[in-house]
């Protein structure tokens, strides 16, 4: 099983600033298949980017997603309101496994 | 539009089952692997099953692997969680989510949870 660990657990940052969350894998993911989920207290997970950089529909360009190996990237050029919440990076696969890093709380500064 | 619905959840006694469902509406079923997800009251998301699209193959977290079984029905358009010998550690909102493709891929859609409280 490959462990992600998520950093920082908390970003404390004001509207408009941008926010680079950090995602590293245990063992390098060759595949690249990694995805990048947005919670919102009391609501379910919503997809934001897969396969490390593809944006999911209807999510807008301020996110972007980046890395390789074991060194992976989510990054909101400019927060806004909406944006503030819990952020999950997972890595997937075809030989089956699915984990979760344990989540970065991005909060207003 | 796609809508998964789940429904089951509630309190129960440590040892005792349950059964949790989750409808879907929007999607041709029989075509995606669908997945259960918990998350424990105040911590992150845990994987706990996956079912192939045609129901062949089955996968579990291994907190879970023994006690818990997936299972569709894609004449209802419907997956199932059985979870017997339950436990305090497994009280926790249980999302069912939808592979983007057959199994194997990144999670599309969710539902909105069935909260599942284990508890004397």
């Amino acid at each position: 099983e490959i462990v992600l660990t998520q950093s920082p657990a908390t970003l404390s940052l004001s509207p408009g600033e941008r926010a680079t969350l950090s995602c590293r894998a245990g063992q390098s993911l060759s595949d690249s298949y990694l995805a990048w989920y947005q919670q919102k207290p009391g609501q379910a997970p919503r997809l934001l980017i897969y396969e490390t950089s593809r944006r999911a529909t209807g999510i807008p360009d301020r996110f972007s997603g980046s890395g390789s190996g074991t060194d992976f990237t989510l990054t909101i050029s400019r927060l806004e309101p909406g944006d503030f919440a819990v952020y999950y990076c997972q890595h997937y696969s075809s030989s089956p496994g699915w984990t979760f890093g344990q989540g970065t709380k991005v909060e207003i500064k | 539009q796609v809508q998964l619905v789940e429904s089951g959840g509630g309190v129960v006694q440590p040892g005792r089952s349950l059964r949790l469902s989750c409808a879907a509406s929007g999607i041709d079923f029989s075509n995606y692997g669908m997945h259960w997800v918990r998350q424990a009251p105040g911590k992150g998301l845990e994987w706990v099953a996956v079912i192939s699209y045609e129901g062949k193959n089955r996968y579990y977290a291994d907190s879970v692997k023994g006690r818990f079984t997936i299972s569709r029905d894609n004449s209802k358009s419907t997956l199932y969680l059985q979870m017997d010998s339950l436990r305090a550690d497994d009280t926790a909102v249980y999302y069912c989510a939808k592979d983007k493709y057959q199994l194997g891929n990144y999670f599309d859609y969710w539902g909105q949870g069935a909260l599942v409280t284990v508890s004397s």
